[in-house]
């Protein structure tokens, strides 16, 4: 059973546009991560995000988390070849730490 | 970056045969995870373990066993591998939980993977 979609599932755009991931669950989490991950790498982790409503920024990046914490957003602005790669989100039920993964959102920015 | 290697990096194998993937650290951390990653399904764990001997199955953990003698070490064992475990393997580690505003979580930092294919 999937918890957590994640779409879209793969996303291609040129340089310099924006885009949105999204991640929606009908749980609710006590956190939310996202992951990036590079082909023959394992996923780094970019961002926790906590309180409902959260809002965080890493350079061009800014991720959401939603309300009621179900549902979280990834926005790149400016996207930019550096930024392809496999997005994941990943969320937390306070349970001996331990993560439910969305499936990913492959992403590829052309030059 | 976290101080986590997997050994193997890649193996062939054939179907039956008993196969062990090793996952050390040298963070001394406390929480160690096992996942398989699959077109279309993402991560999904297989066994974790919480301390020393201490471990717990995943969602995905039929077929898998695991071992955790030392801190530092946490081995998967597929007992006899079939075509359908055929997948890149993932050690996660993660120190003690994190708390804030009532919540609680774990940052997980991935090792390099493992590539099995059963034949």
């Amino acid at each position: 059973t999937q918890l957590l979609e994640q779409s879209p599932q793969f996303l291609s755009i040129q340089e310099g546009e924006n885009l949105t991931v999204y991640c929606n669950s009908s749980s609710v989490f006590s956190s939310l991560q996202w992951y990036r991950q590079e082909p023959g790498e394992g996923p780094v982790l970019l961002v926790t995000v906590v309180t409902g409503g959260e809002v965080k920024k890493l350079k061009r990046l800014t991720f959401q988390f939603g309300d009621a914490r179900k549902d979280s957003s990834l926005h790149i602005t400016a996207a930019q070849p550096g930024d392809t790669g496999l997005y994941l989100c990943a969320g937390s039920y306070n349970q001996g730490g331990k993560l439910i993964f969305g499936q990913g959102t492959e992403l590829s920015v052309k030059p | 970056d976290a101080g986590i290697t997997q050994s193997p990096r890649h193996k062939v194998t054939e179907t039956g045969t008993p196969v062990t993937l090793r996952c050390h650290q040298t963070e001394n951390h406390r929480y160690m995870y096992w996942y398989r990653q699959d077109p279309g399904h993402g991560l999904r764990l297989i066994h974790y373990s919480y301390g020393v001997k201490d471990t717990d199955k995943g969602e995905v953990s039929d077929g898998y066993s695991v071992s955790r003698s030392k801190t530092e070490d946490f081995l998967l064992t597929l007992e006899s591998a079939t075509s359908s475990q055929t997948s890149v393997y993932f050690c996660a580690i993660s120190d003690r939980q994190k708390h804030t505003f009532g919540s609680s979580y774990n940052e997980q930092f991935f090792g390099p993977g493992t590539r099995l294919t059963v034949l």
